[in-house]
């Protein structure tokens, strides 16, 4: 069975530090992994996602994350933190061949600090 | 294009009472899927339809919950009676392909919050 570990509930930066957020994963198959954010009061928007191909995801507003298969982790980075940045951020891994039906951590609020 | 949307953003209704979500998926997306996020806990799969058909309800709590997707446009998901544990934020997402989300990707409505009192 799939499941998603997100390390740190509150991550707090200042801006233009580096974020990383992390995300581990479990899954009996290969994984599709993903990585949501939430901004107040609206929906949740893919930032990125991993399917296999290229190790090292890029996505949108800087953010990139790393698939590394012998860690089972998938952590957020992006480089300068911008104060637009705070947000949840939402660590999923999709179940087996259902790729809609994703599997969340527990989700990982980022504040930014001017 | 417009995107998912869901009505009401914020309901509040006393246990034993019923209410009903709506979902209005964005356009030809045959796939619908509902979420749920209980307050402090993680985003869980409620379930998903194709077009009008249950995929997989396997997220379902309990007999109390009921989704419906007449003619595979819009969803409603009508608690009934509501407890309170039953708070939380409901998502919506749609998305275009054959239920594989990695290729296309889900599109999320912002969500239902429903507070029982």
């Amino acid at each position: 069975a799939q499941s998603v570990t997100q390390l740190g509930s509150h991550v707090s930066v200042s801006e233009g530090a580096l974020v990383l957020l992390r995300c581990n994963y479990s899954s009996s198959v290969p994984p599709y992994l993903f990585w949501y954010v939430q901004y107040p009061n609206q929906g949740l928007q893919l930032l990125l996602k991993y399917t296999s191909a290229a190790t090292l995801v890029k996505g949108i507003n800087g953010f990139e994350a790393e698939f590394k298969k012998s860690e089972t982790s998938f952590h957020l980075t992006k480089p300068s933190a911008h104060m637009s940045d705070a947000a949840e951020y939402f660590c999923a891994v999709s179940d087996g061949n259902q790729g809609g039906k994703l599997i969340f951590g527990q989700g990982t609020e980022l504040s930014v600090k001017p | 294009e417009a995107g998912v949307t869901q009505f009401p953003s914020h309901s509040v209704i006393e246990k034993g009472q019923t209410v009903t979500l709506r979902c209005d998926p964005i356009s030809g997306h045959d796939n619908l899927y509902w979420y749920r996020r209980v307050m402090g806990k993680e985003i869980k799969f409620l379930l998903h339809f194709v077009k009008e058909s249950k995929q997989d309800e396997s997220g379902m709590p309990n007999n109390r919950f009921l989704a419906e997707r007449t003619g595979g446009t819009y969803s409603t998901l009508k608690v009934q009676p509501a407890e309170l544990e039953d708070s939380g934020v409901y998502f919506c997402a749609s998305s275009q392909d054959g239920g594989h989300g990695y290729n296309s990707p889900l599109h999320f409505g912002n969500g239902t919050r429903l507070t029982v009192t």
